[in-house]
């Protein structure tokens, strides 16, 4: 069975540029979480999705927005990048439920200059 | 609110030792989940375990274990005869509700030959 994917595993822009961010979940989960990882910061809560509904959103700015697509895959965008965008971004699904665990994908380094 | 400590920034043993990854928890909810993941060089997290409020039955898992102790809020991770594959990052994450993981600021394990 396939993981969670995720693409590119690699993306450079500079300031003020918008990133685009995709991600597959694993076949039959329907959430789909965002995370970032920066230097210093340690594992940020982003945003969740489920069913194509935006479910929870952390403590970010409204220029990082998404949204899931009816096949359940993702995309997360980042407008007006700023040089601490600079980051691992990971991405997750899990099966729809409260107890659900969380399986993550290999993640977008994103450099911003 | 709900947080996450994991006090060792890093550990380095040399292999075949036994290494414990501490982990201290803060929730007011009464149901949680308790989650390990594991983060090679690669970038992705891999999960490990999960572990709900109620079930306080530890666990093994060949090398693997865990201690799960409600009364104080602890939830430790040991490596018994460590080796070289173990060096990682180790993530404890706790959430409720399946939404959101709150993660510790992680542990830098270096197992040396």
């Amino acid at each position: 069975e396939a993981g969670v994917t995720q693409s590119p595993t690699h993306l450079i822009k500079t300031r003020g540029q918008q990133a685009t961010l995709r991600c597959s979940p694993i076949s039959g989960h329907t959430s789909v979480y965002w995370y970032q990882q920066a230097l210093g910061l340690g594992l940020q809560f982003l945003l969740w999705y489920d069913e194509g509904e935006e479910r929870n959103r952390g403590n970010f700015p409204p220029r990082f927005s998404g949204r899931q697509f009816p096949n359940y895959s993702s995309e997360l965008n980042v407008n007006a990048l700023e040089l601490e965008d600079s980051a691992l971004y990971l991405c997750a699904s899990s099966l729809v439920g409260l107890a659900e665990t969380q399986y993550f994908g290999p993640g977008t380094r994103l450099l911003v200059l | 609110a709900q947080k996450v400590t994991q006090a060792q920034t890093e550990i380095s043993v040399v292999e075949k030792e036994d290494v414990t990854l501490d982990c201290v928890y803060e929730t007011r909810d009464t149901t949680y989940y308790l989650f390990w993941y594991k983060q090679p060089p690669s970038g992705e997290l891999v999960f490990l375990i999960r572990r709900n409020s109620f079930d306080e039955q530890n666990e093994i898992s060949g090398r693997y274990s865990w201690n799960f102790q409600k009364s104080t809020s602890s939830f430790n991770f040991t490596i018994t005869a460590s080796q070289v594959v173990d060096s990682a990052v180790y993530f404890c994450a706790l959430s409720f509700s399946g939404s959101r993981l709150t993660f510790g600021e992680g542990t830098q394990l270096t197992v040396n030959p």
